[in-house]
């Protein structure tokens, strides 16, 4: 299968200070990626799709000016978690469709955020 | 609005014990309906993808079958390895995004 490649897989950082993290599709273009975020033993919550080369959309409930997402080409996408805090400590995991068939979706590796 | 339901949530088997894990799902015109495994700490790694009733997709001890309303995954004597998370998902005609289960947590005892 396709491969996306997420980095870095874990993460500490200081209260208030950002992280970011990137999601690259290593082997096909992906016009669109999805972030999520997963909580212990639940499911993946959708937070938001970008578009490569348009503004990101946002699921109801998350914070965009808190979750920076920026699609620049078709295979790189980044999250950057702005002013962090203990509650954003979690599981964020990226997706990428394939821009061929729109209905293949493979995953990154996932990364774990502890904010401390 | 687009929903999809996994059951059992958890589902313990010996070793060689086959089964059969169930998505049941609404949507408003199919797409594709996807199968994953997760494993703890990993991301979900693509298993099968199927779009219309009736088809069916087999890889190594798993088979994924479609109708109408849902789908089976079955599992034909498994082993300790295939213990993981397997999560399902559908993706509605004309939209992007993929509409997730809870997933069935799935321990293969030796």
């Amino acid at each position: 299968g396709a491969v996306v490649s997420q980095h870095p897989s874990r993460v500490i950082c200081k209260s208030g200070t950002s992280v970011k993290i990137e999601c690259r599709s290593l082997d096909f273009q992906a016009t669109t990626m999805f972030w999520y975020r997963q909580f212990p033993k639940k499911s993946l919550m959708l937070m938001a799709t970008s578009n490569e080369g348009s503004k990101a959309t946002y699921e109801q409930g998350v914070e965009k000016d808190k979750f920076l997402i920026n699609h620049a080409s078709l295979t790189l996408s980044t999250l950057t978690v702005t002013s962090a805090h203990p509650e954003d400590s979690s599981f964020y995991i990226c997706s990428a469709l394939q821009t061929r068939s729109f209905t293949e979706a493979f995953f990154g590796q996932g990364t774990r955020l502890t904010v401390v | 609005e687009d929903q999809v339901t996994q059951s059992p949530e958890a589902l313990r088997l010996q070793e060689g014990e086959s089964s059969s894990l169930n998505c049941s799902y609404t949507v408003s015109g199919l797409r594709g309906l996807f199968w994953y495994r997760q494993d703890p700490g990993k991301g979900p790694e693509f298993l099968f993808t199927l779009y219309s009733a009736g088809e069916e997709k087999e890889k190594e001890r798993l088979k994924a079958t479609l109708t109408k309303k849902e789908s089976f995954l079955h599992i034909t004597a498994p082993k300790p390895e295939d213990s993981a998370t397997y999560l399902c998902a559908v993706q509605a005609r004309g939209a992007q995004k993929l509409v997730f289960g809870q997933g069935t947590r799935l321990t293969i005892n030796p």
